[in-house]
């Protein structure tokens, strides 16, 4: 995942929100996600963002796209215990929309 | 529900030997992708294939990987001779055509090479 970034640690209480955040280098991707991966299982898309939106809201989570600084982000309100997890951020590009761009993934620890 | 299944999910072994991971894409799902990962180097794309051709391997060591779809419903991942660097958790992740490419991932098989 050298050209999409995460950072690898977060850590929250219980009932307050986590913000993770991610930057990606490519201007020509077209959608741009937030998978999850609790321990044991492969990853769940959480949810997806087109290039053309800015923001996109689905109950707790708020994902926050600025193309001009090629920063993504996910918020997720009220976090509880099921949230700890890893969530990845991933794009696609223009030229091989089959693929998905990887970033190296954030543990969530959300503490009671 | 539909979902990806990986056999073996779990398979020790030694350096050396053959391994081969099976992958049961959903059924409709076109593009099959086989993944690995590990704490150094995170997910790691090694091969997709769709409808049932191979796209892309540029990821996967050609010289002990292979990737095959004999047919719609089955993708294998092999490694001959296996070697300790191996060991990860392979991941085969499906999808169909839609516009924003959701990809469906499989519970992985956890291999270690001894």
């Amino acid at each position: 995942g050298e050209d999409v970034e995460q950072s690898l640690f977060l850590s929250v209480r219980e009932g307050d929100s986590s913000v993770i955040n991610c930057t990606y280098t490519d201007s020509s991707s077209t959608y741009l996600y937030w998978y999850k991966q609790e321990p044991g299982a492969g990853l769940q898309l959480l949810t997806y963002i087109f290039s053309n939106m800015d923001m996109k809201q689905d109950q707790r989570l708020t994902v926050l796209l600025n193309k001009k600084d090629k920063h993504l982000s996910l918020r997720i309100a009220d976090t509880q215990t099921g949230d700890s997890a890893i969530y990845f951020c991933a794009e696609t590009r223009m030229d091989s929309s089959y693929k998905l761009i990887f970033g190296s993934g954030t543990r969530l620890l959300v503490r009671p | 529900d539909a979902r990806v299944t990986q056999t073996p999910r779990d398979k020790v072994t030694e350096m050396g030997q053959e391994v081969t991971m099976r992958c049961q894409p959903i059924l409709g799902h076109n593009t099959v992708f086989w993944y690995r990962q590990t704490m150094m180097q995170g997910l790691e794309l090694l091969a997709y294939f769709r409808n049932r051709a191979p796209l892309d391997d540029s990821g996967m060591p050609k010289d002990r990987f292979s990737a095959e779809m004999p047919d719609a419903t089955l993708a294998t991942l092999k490694i001959q001779p296996s070697e300790p660097r191996d060991s990860a958790v392979y991941f085969c992740a499906s999808a169909r055509d839609s516009p924003y490419n959701e990809q469906f991932f499989g519970p992985g098989t956890r291999l270690t090479v001894l």
